[in-house]
């Protein structure tokens, strides 16, 4: 079984400063990733898809990239409503399965 | 536009067997490439997806929790529902449902807004 890993654990960054947050799988994958954003009481929200696709009405100051085992999501310049959680997510074809990492917490500092 | 609901009980005992049931709109069940999710969020953890129910009546479980899940399907009444046996506190989160994004692969791009089910004598 996969093991997605993120780090850091809690990113604290002012607004309009650059966010680079890691995901790591436990071994090289084939499959793409995606990353979803949770602010407190909500539900996650999809923000890219297949590693670097952006999903739909999400700002493009989100972006994605990585292969293998290291994959980024990068905020370019963070607004006040981007301080949230934030969640890798892998697709696995054999077993086909989900896989989350642990998340990272981005907040003001 | 798609929306999703889950409902069902906020409080079951150890032992007892959760039904929750997913409703939602603006997509058909039976429509092909069609996919609905579970995932759930003990409190304050990371997310952990349950299982996947197919257009064609497929299913996919996780590995760790497929002796307990069962998920079923029907189109007919826009519904998917999620049978967990032998609920335990550890079972206690949020538990989601979500469409899948497009017709292949396993994101998820609509979810529910969550049903929050503790696991308490």
């Amino acid at each position: 079984e996969i093991v997605l890993t993120q780090s850091p654990a809690t990113l604290s960054l002012s607004p309009g400063e650059r966010a680079t947050l890691s995901c790591r799988a436990s071994r090289s994958v084939s499959t793409a990733l995606a990353w979803y954003q949770q602010q407190p009481g909500q539900a996650p929200r999809l923000l890219i898809y297949d590693t670097s696709y952006r999903a739909t009405g999400i700002p493009a100051r989100f972006s994605g990239s990585g292969s293998g085992t290291d994959f980024t999501l990068t905020i370019s310049s963070l607004e006040p409503e981007d301080f949230a959680v934030y969640y890798c997510q892998l697709r696995t074809n054999w077993p086909p399965a989900v896989t989350f990492g642990g998340g990272t917490k981005v907040d003001i500092k | 536009q798609i929306s999703l609901k889950e409902s069902g009980p906020t409080l079951v005992k150890p032992t007892q067997t959760l039904t929750l049931t997913c409703t939602f709109s603006g997509f058909s069940l039976s429509t092909s490439g069609v996919a609905v999710g579970w995932i759930r969020q003990p409190p304050g953890k990371a997310l952990e997806w349950l299982g996947m129910i197919y257009w064609d009546d497929d299913k996919r479980y996780s590995q760790s929790l497929k002796t307990n899940l069962t998920i079923t399907g029907d189109s007919s009444k826009n519904q998917v529902v999620l049978i967990m046996t032998n609920m335990d506190p550890v079972d206690t989160a949020t538990y989601y449902c979500a469409h899948r994004l497009g017709n292949s692969g396993f994101y998820f791009d609509y979810w529910g807004q969550g049903v929050l089910v503790t696991v308490s004598s």
